[in-house]
């Protein structure tokens, strides 16, 4: 079935940088990617998703980029600010799994000051 | 609009008892969904239902049950709590399959 691998777990990065998430999928089936933030003790928000007849999609300083071949996708986000510390989580969905979603492990993003 | 709503938030069991989550959307959406949610795991899939009238096992179905009540409610029975279950449960719900999925606060399930 469908497995998804997320990197890296935790991502310490300076307030103003720019920090990157990547998680790699096993079904090439697989059609809808999205991404969701999870800040403590709160419910799972999606922050952006895309499609894979869709290479990048942008949403202010988020974005979100697709590489069918090697069956990987990104999140980017940029001028990072304190509210964007929490947990980041990617799915992915496909013929493997039913078309449900299956979940990454999550990356704890801390935005030092 | 309430979105998601679960009840209860926190329940503490003892091994062996039973109990039912509650989840309901006012949203009018088709399908919805109970995840577990371990430490240092992301979400996994118990159960879903793709419409009203059907239900699916997920990854880890194996201890719960659930009956789509209506359209707008979904509820997940653990029979016998085993210490294996304590965890955060998520319910959510999507207008369709594969689309945005929305979730509500969880109920925080201590099983001693």
């Amino acid at each position: 079935g469908e497995n998804v691998e997320q990197h890296p777990s935790t991502l310490s990065v300076q307030e103003g940088d720019s920090a990157v998430i990547k998680c790699t999928y096993s079904d090439s089936a697989s059609n809808y990617f999205p991404w969701y933030k999870q800040e403590l003790g709160k419910r799972p928000q999606l922050i952006i998703d895309i499609r894979s007849n869709v290479g990048e999609k942008k949403d202010q300083r988020i974005a979100v980029t697709l590489n069918k071949t090697a069956k990987h996708f990104s999140l980017h986000i940029t001028e990072t600010q304190p509210e964007d510390s929490a947990v980041y989580f990617c799915a992915a969905s496909g013929m493997d799994s039913n078309y449900q979603l299956i979940w990454g492990a999550g990356t704890k993003l801390i935005i030092k000051p | 609009n309430a979105g998601v709503t679960q009840t209860p938030k926190f329940q503490v069991l003892k091994t062996g008892q039973s109990m039912t989550l509650q989840c309901a959307q006012d949203m009018n959406h088709n399908s919805m969904y109970w995840y577990r949610q371990d430490p240092g795991m992301g979400l996994r899939l118990i159960y879903y239902s793709a419409s009203e009238g059907t239900t699916d096992k997920g990854e880890v179905p194996n201890g719960y049950n659930v009956s789509r009540l209506n359209k707008r409610e979904f509820s997940l029975r653990l029979e016998s709590a085993a210490p294996s279950q304590t965890s955060v449960y998520f319910c959510a719900s999507s207008e369709l399959e594969v689309q945005p999925q929305h979730f509500g606060d969880g109920t925080r399930l201590s099983i001693l």
